[in-house]
């Protein structure tokens, strides 16, 4: 238990679907990111989010959409996904706002399937 | 921004000292080396971190010589327990809005223990 909660942890959507996947943390942490992880590839960082304002964006296509709404709370917002995005998709968080040394605590990941 | 390569893939033994080897001959006066360990369909968890010389903890040891190009990842006796994917990160701890996209995990260490 690292204080890093997702959900759902197994999501399987077709390409027109919109789902959120849901990350909190209760470590009171004020930097948190998400990270895809696909088979057999490093783990990708893909948003950052640094007392709720967004401070990183590693050229994300559109179809994926964060939100923070507080500094527990993180969503990926998804829409009209493809297969290739079919992956792990991992939150963390970090006490401040990152440098890369920064411990990261992560969560369990949402395994995602896109049909 | 400090580039890492590590080997591959280890196999070793349980009861067995294993050491894992980092590369980084850019690394910079501010950066420190972190190492985290990744079960599968899990996220990624902190181990140990140094800046120089020698740090232990109850997990592991990181050895770094004084020239800090490279650092050694030690995990005493190891078990079944200890297979996993290890990764070696290297940056400062400064925060800064262009520091998060130097989170390059990379493709890991994949260490094998076998009976």
């Amino acid at each position: 238990e690292t204080g890093v909660t997702q959900t759902p942890r197994h999501l399987v959507m077709g390409m027109t679907n919109k789902k959120s996947l849901k990350c909190e943390q209760h470590l009171g942490h004020n930097a948190m990111y998400w990270y895809k992880q696909s088979a057999k590839k490093p783990l990708e960082l893909m948003f950052v989010y640094s007392l709720e304002e967004r401070v990183e964006n590693n050229s994300v296509p559109s179809r994926f959409s964060p939100e923070c709404p507080n500094s527990s709370h993180l969503f990926l917002h998804l829409h009209t996904l493809q297969p290739e995005d079919s992956a792990l998709y991992l939150c963390a968080s970090s006490q401040e706002r990152t440098g890369v040394s920064n411990e990261q605590f992560f969560g369990p990941g949402t395994r995602l399937t896109v049909l | 921004l400090a580039k890492t390569t590590q080997p591959i893939s280890m196999d070793s033994y349980e009861g067995q000292e294993v050491n894992i080897t980092c590369s980084h001959n850019n690394i910079a006066t501010n950066d420190y080396i972190t190492w985290y360990q990744q079960f599968p369909s899990q996220g990624p968890r902190f181990i140990i971190q140094g800046y120089k010389t020698k740090v232990t903890n109850e997990v592991a040891s990181l050895f770094i010589p004084a020239d800090r190009k490279s650092s050694t990842l030690s995990l005493p006796r190891v078990s079944l327990s200890d297979t996993a994917v290890y990764y070696c990160l290297v940056g400062d701890r400064e925060p800064s809005y262009s520091s998060a996209s130097k989170i390059i995990f990379g493709s890991g260490t994949r260490l094998s223990i076998r009976p």
